[in-house]
């Protein structure tokens, strides 16, 4: 089975502080992902690597910044935190397959910024 | 600019009736649609798919039936069960120049006794 874990379930940093979101998938895919999901808004896309040290950004890329130096890692990185970035953070991972194949997605960090 | 619309944010059935959830799209270039569920405290799991060559596709208790002159997907789970009551998002791709999803806001299912 494909195993997607992220570091911490619940995190709560300060305004201000550098935020650092660990994302790890054992399955050798070569797509991960970054998504934040809010009520009423969906899961909305951050940011995506499609190979290491390569990415691009998703919907709602304005202040984060994304990190992949190796094939199974994927960090997301909140430069000053603020509280509006506050909320539910998933990673997911797949397989390079022209849209084909679904993603896996881990459980999920709680994000609460005060 | 929503590409992908839920308009039914929640959803309440009876155990054992039919559960019908709808999603609307506007990007006609979309061509694979997923349906993914997702419980509290936990991420979304995959649940079932369709190509836009299909119109249905089945799998045990779910159906996926697509209408692409109308833009619409649903899904249907047929007996519904309390497992699930969950959270459903429906999500599309253009595939094949990306390997992105792009979800609708979730449709929150309650099945109950």
């Amino acid at each position: 089975d494909v195993k997607v874990t992220q570091s911490s379930r619940y995190l709560v940093k300060r305004t201000g502080e550098k935020v650092f979101l660990e994302c790890v998938q054992d399955m050798d895919h070569e797509n991960m992902f970054w998504y934040r999901q809010d009520p009423g808004l969906g899961l909305r896309l951050i940011y995506f690597s499609y190979d290491v040290k390569m990415k691009e950004k998703g919907d709602i890329p304005e202040g984060y910044s994304v990190s992949r130096e190796k094939k199974e890692r994927f960090s997301l990185i909140l430069e000053s935190a603020s509280t509006n970035q506050t909320s539910m953070y998933l990673c997911a991972s797949s397989e390079t397959s022209g849209g084909l194949y679904e993603q896996y997605f881990g459980p999920g960090t709680r994000l609460t910024v005060t | 600019d929503q590409q992908v619309k839920q308009n039914s944010p929640s959803l309440s059935v009876q155990e054992g009736r039919i559960s019908i959830l709808n999603c609307d799209y506007t990007n006609s270039m979309f061509d694979y649609f997923l349906w993914y569920k997702k419980y509290p405290a936990e991420g979304p799991t995959f649940l079932i798919s369709i190509s836009s060559i299909k119109d249905k596709n089945e799998d045990g208790r779910f159906t996926v039936f697509l209408n692409k002159s109308a833009k619409h997907l649903s899904l249907h789970i047929v007996p519904s069960q309390p497992g699930d009551s969950a959270v459903y998002f429906c999500a599309a791709s253009w595939g094949y120049n990306t390997d992105k999803l792009i979800f609708g806001t979730g449709t929150r299912l309650q099945v109950f006794p």
